[in-house]
């Protein structure tokens, strides 16, 4: 099993819909990192979070630390939403701290 | 200028060449990061640089041999490579704390060919 778990894999949204992605972990952490990649590779940060809940306009990001689950909501969708969407726990080493990836969400938004 | 940059943006090499993958930061940050990204794999930690310091070398091939002359830039050198080595390969830097990783910023990566 993988330390970091996302679900769905694969998701298609029609514009506007509110969509939904989930990120489990069985490993303890420091804080939890939800990152977008778009076609041709490139990576943002969209939020690191270590408790409760993060905005950023239309993206909201939540942690629940008991229960080990982070999810990461899009209000409004837009095609330009569509990329790849992924989870990674920092989780403790004796350097200090390295990040743990999940395989990512495919997010398509059809107009 | 923009926060991370990578070069080459994309390269194509025989497995007898040696070629460098360069990364450069600006800002001002105190660790960086090689990471690949194979086809339909999570993205795989490579090396870990902090304070120009390699804290971390993850099972990696020695084909692959790291170097970082100062925090702001890193370089991966590659030599003898096989075609199983052909991916994405993603620099990063952040502001590592005793606590955690910080955020990290991604460079536009590398994509890697080896015919």
């Amino acid at each position: 099993k993988n330390e970091v778990e996302q679900s769905p894999q694969n998701l298609t949204a029609q514009e506007g819909e509110f969509i939904t992605i989930n990120c489990s972990y069985s490993v303890g952490i420091s804080a939890l990192h939800w990152l977008q990649q778009h076609p041709g590779g490139g990576i943002v940060s969209l939020f690191m979070l270590s408790s409760g809940k993060k905005k950023h306009g239309r993206l909201i990001a939540t942690i629940n630390i008991q229960e080990k689950h982070s999810s990461l909501h899009i209000t409004a969708s837009h095609p330009r939403d569509s990329a790849v969407y992924i989870c990674a726990v920092g989780s403790y080493m004796e350097y200090g701290n390295k990040l743990v990836f999940g395989a990512g969400t495919i997010l398509r938004v059809k107009s | 200028e923009t926060g991370v940059t990578q070069t080459p943006r994309h390269l194509v090499m025989g497995m007898t060449n040696k070629k460098s993958l360069k990364c450069e930061q600006h800002l001002g940050h105190n660790a960086m990061y090689w990471y690949k990204q194979s086809a339909k794999k999570p993205l795989e930690l490579m090396f870990v640089y902090s304070l120009e310091e390699r804290v971390e070398n993850n099972s990696v091939p020695s084909r692959f041999s790291p170097e970082c002359p100062n925090s702001s830039h890193l370089f991966l050198h590659l030599h003898t490579l096989q075609p199983e080595d052909s991916a994405l390969y993603l620099c990063a830097s952040s502001q590592m704390t005793g606590l955690d990783t910080g955020e990290l910023f991604f460079g536009e990566g590398s994509r890697l060919t080896v015919l």
